[in-house]
């Protein structure tokens, strides 16, 4: 069973940058597929993007291309997303979702998920 | 691709049967012969969760009453024997390009 523990809520002034964690433990690192999720505010889901370890590979939507950066510490286990010239827009909760796979074609579902991270983004 | 949800919004007696139906703007059917939709649950305040994958796979852990079906462009997630605990946000998301998308999702509330 995989544990997904993300980093703390955070309070951000308008073009600064924002750095967001998520630890995965009880299972292989670099196997999973690590996605992010954002939720605006009594808003619905959306996927950001997503890195693999193992493949040494990232994916962004595009969307987030450009303003998005996803890194992985295979040595603390911990995923990283960090997010550039924050606007007040960018004000939500960000998810990391874990796929215990690497392999498109088994499903690529996300079946371990953070608490969640608030970023809000204020002057 | 496009994902579109209906209803929205479904009020539902206890002890009754609910369905949601999820669309995509083209076919989920992978090469390999499954339909890459995922359904997932987002409860009042938590994280999501994992409900249903690979369009008919239960996630580990999901009861039975809960079940997908379709294939192509058209499925279907259904509750049956609906509890007050499974009231919550129902999105279904396409994982067969990137980047994934999510329907809108359905509100479930109890009558």
């Amino acid at each position: 069973q995989v544990q997904v523990v993300q980093s703390g809520a955070e309070v951000k002034k308008p073009g600064s940058s924002v750095k967001v964690s998520c630890k995965a433990s009880g299972g292989p690192f670099s196997t999973n597929t690590i996605n992010w999720i954002r939720q605006a505010p009594g808003q619905g889901l959306e996927w950001m993007g997503r890195i693999i370890p193992v493949l040494g590979s990232t994916n962004y939507s595009p969307e987030f291309r450009g303003s998005v950066t996803f890194t992985a510490d295979e040595s603390t286990d911990t995923a990283y997303m960090e997010m550039n010239s924050l606007r007040n827009e960018d004000t939500a909760v960000y998810y990391c979702a874990i796929n215990p796979d690497y392999v498109d074609s088994s499903g690529s579902y996300m079946e371990y998920w953070g608490q969640g991270t608030l970023v809000i983004v204020s002057s | 691709i496009v994902m579109t949800q209906s209803p929205l919004s479904l009020p539902v007696i206890p002890g009754e049967s609910a369905s949601i139906s999820c669309r995509s703007s083209q076919s989920l059917l992978h090469g390999n012969g499954k339909n890459f939709v995922q359904w997932y649950l987002q409860k009042p305040g938590q994280s999501p969760q994992l409900l249903i994958y690979l369009g008919s796979n239960r996630a580990a852990g999901v009861p039975d009453r809960f079940s997908g079906s379709g294939s192509g462009t058209d499925f279907t997630l259904k509750i049956s024997r609906v509890e007050a605990d499974d009231v919550g946000l129902y999105y279904c998301m396409q994982a067969l390009e990137t980047p994934r998308t999510f329907g809108p999702g359905t509100k479930l509330e109890i009558k």
